[in-house]
């Protein structure tokens, strides 16, 4: 079975601008999360997604958002991209949303903003 | 101060050394941990996965969970090349949907041949 993945691999962008990263989650899994990973640091969580409905939300500005579509793929977006925005960003899946869920994570995607 | 704290290292052993990797954590909620590892430009690889107190072995891996002492440990036995990488601890707390981890900064481990 396929993992999780993620589109684009790379993207580079300005100042500005508007990206929307793409993510499947791995057959069967209803659940999908994104991370931002800083270079050096740990992930740091973004959204969950859950049966097309948020379930959790951290501590990005309103600049991000993302959706779950009927067939619990999603898409991550960021408008007025800014240089600090640059970072890997990493989608996980999971079968549901309880509490001891382990979750599967893409390859990212490498995003650069010039 | 970070609700987890990891010592990013580097960490370099020779191949065969036992390793020892820790994270320190605030969140006395924490019930679920997890190790992960992750390559160079690749997404992190659930390794490890433990709820609560106590140890968990897995091939050369044992994750060991002190909830006292808010410390949780990955022990590599018989370390090969192929372990280099980074190892990232991650928590999630009782009142987790499911899908929100806490990472530390992540340690990155060298073994040398």
């Amino acid at each position: 079975d396929a993992g999780v993945t993620q589109s684009p691999t790379h993207l580079i962008k300005t100042r500005g601008q508007h990206v929307t990263l793409r993510c499947s989650p791995i057959s069967g899994h209803k659940s999908v999360s994104w991370y931002q990973q800083v270079l050096g640091q740990g992930p740091q969580f973004i959204f969950q997604y859950y049966e097309k409905e948020e379930r959790g939300r951290g501590n990005f500005p309103d600049r991000f958002s993302a959706r779950q579509f009927p067939n619990y793929s999603s898409e991550l977006n960021v408008n007025a991209l800014l240089l600090g925005d640059s970072a890997l960003y990493l989608c996980a899946s999971s079968l549901g949303d309880s509490r001891n869920e382990k979750l599967f994570f893409g390859s990212g995607t490498q995003l650069s903003v010039l | 101060q970070k609700e987890v704290e990891q010592d990013p290292g580097p960490l370099s052993v020779p191949e065969g050394a036992i390793v020892s990797l820790n994270c320190t954590y605030s969140n006395s909620a924490f019930q679920y941990f997890m190790w992960y590892r992750q390559y160079s430009r690749k997404g992190p690889e659930l390794l490890m996965y433990t709820y609560s107190s106590g140890n968990k072995e897995d091939g050369r891996f044992t994750a060991q969970v002190d909830k006292s002492s808010k410390y949780i440990s990955l022990f590599i036995r018989d370390s090969q090349p192929s372990d280099s990488a980074t190892y990232l601890c991650a928590m999630s707390d009782y009142y987790n949907q499911g899908g929100k981890l806490i990472f530390g900064q992540g340690t990155e481990l060298s073994v040398k041949p």
